[in-house]
């Protein structure tokens, strides 16, 4: 089956430094990724879909210029959160829809980011 | 706008029970449906997905779908401890772009 990476899976960073996330598709291209947010106990957020090539299409209430997304090739999206703080502490997973419908969601094991 | 409704739980079976666990969507062009699995601390896995009325099975698992309804359900059968997890439904929309539910945590007890 499609797997997808990410990297790091836990980060822990002072407040005010930007972190980097990389999500890659190690056996399929993905012209589309999708970068969620996951709080405690919280469903699943989408943030952005990351497109191939173009920019990135945020969610409402996402601010772009503080989660940078670029995604250079057809197997790797990155995102970078940029300032950090603490209430962006939280479960960070991409995910590449795969399959002949399309609709079919690969999830990458995630990156959960602690922010001090 | 796509809604899906998930009871959020916690959903508790004794082992061995069937677990059933509920879906509600509000498009009715939606065509297909999908269920995910997720531990604890971990991303979610899809389990399955159903895209005709009726029922599809695979193993302990069945997914039910009834567009008239606009219901999607998934029944696990012998429920084991390792079922224990939050259990996502989800709808895909343009783009590509899923909408989920916001998940129904299972808790099966020895």
């Amino acid at each position: 089956g499609a797997v997808v990476s990410q990297h790091p899976s836990w980060v822990i960073c002072k407040s005010g430094t930007s972190v980097k996330i990389e999500c890659r598709s190690l056996d399929f291209q993905a012209t589309t990724m999708f970068w969620y947010r996951q709080f405690p106990k919280q469903s699943l957020m989408l943030m952005a879909t990351s497109n191939e090539g173009s920019k990135a299409t945020y969610e409402q209430g996402v601010e772009k210029d503080k989660f940078l997304i670029n995604h250079a090739s057809l197997t790797l999206s990155t995102l970078t959160v940029t300032s950090a703080h603490p209430e962006d502490s939280s479960f960070y997973i991409c995910s590449a829809p795969v399959g002949g419908t399309g609709n079919e969601q690969f999830f990458g094991p995630g990156t959960r980011l602690t922010v001090l | 706008q796509k809604e899906v409704e998930q009871n959020s739980g916690p959903l508790s079976v004794p082992e061995g029970a069937i677990a059933s666990l509920n879906c509600t969507y509000s498009d009715r062009g939606s065509q297909s449906f999908f269920w995910y699995r997720q531990y604890s601390g971990k991303s979610p896995e899809l389990i399955m997905f159903i895209y005709s009325n009726g029922d599809k099975e695979d193993g302990r698992f069945t997914a039910q779908l009834n567009k008239a309804s606009q219901y999607v359900s998934l029944l696990i059968r012998d429920s084991q401890p390792s079922d224990s997890a939050t259990y996502l439904c989800a709808v895909p929309g343009g783009s590509y772009i899923p909408t989920f539910g916001r998940g129904t945590s299972l808790i099966v007890h020895p």
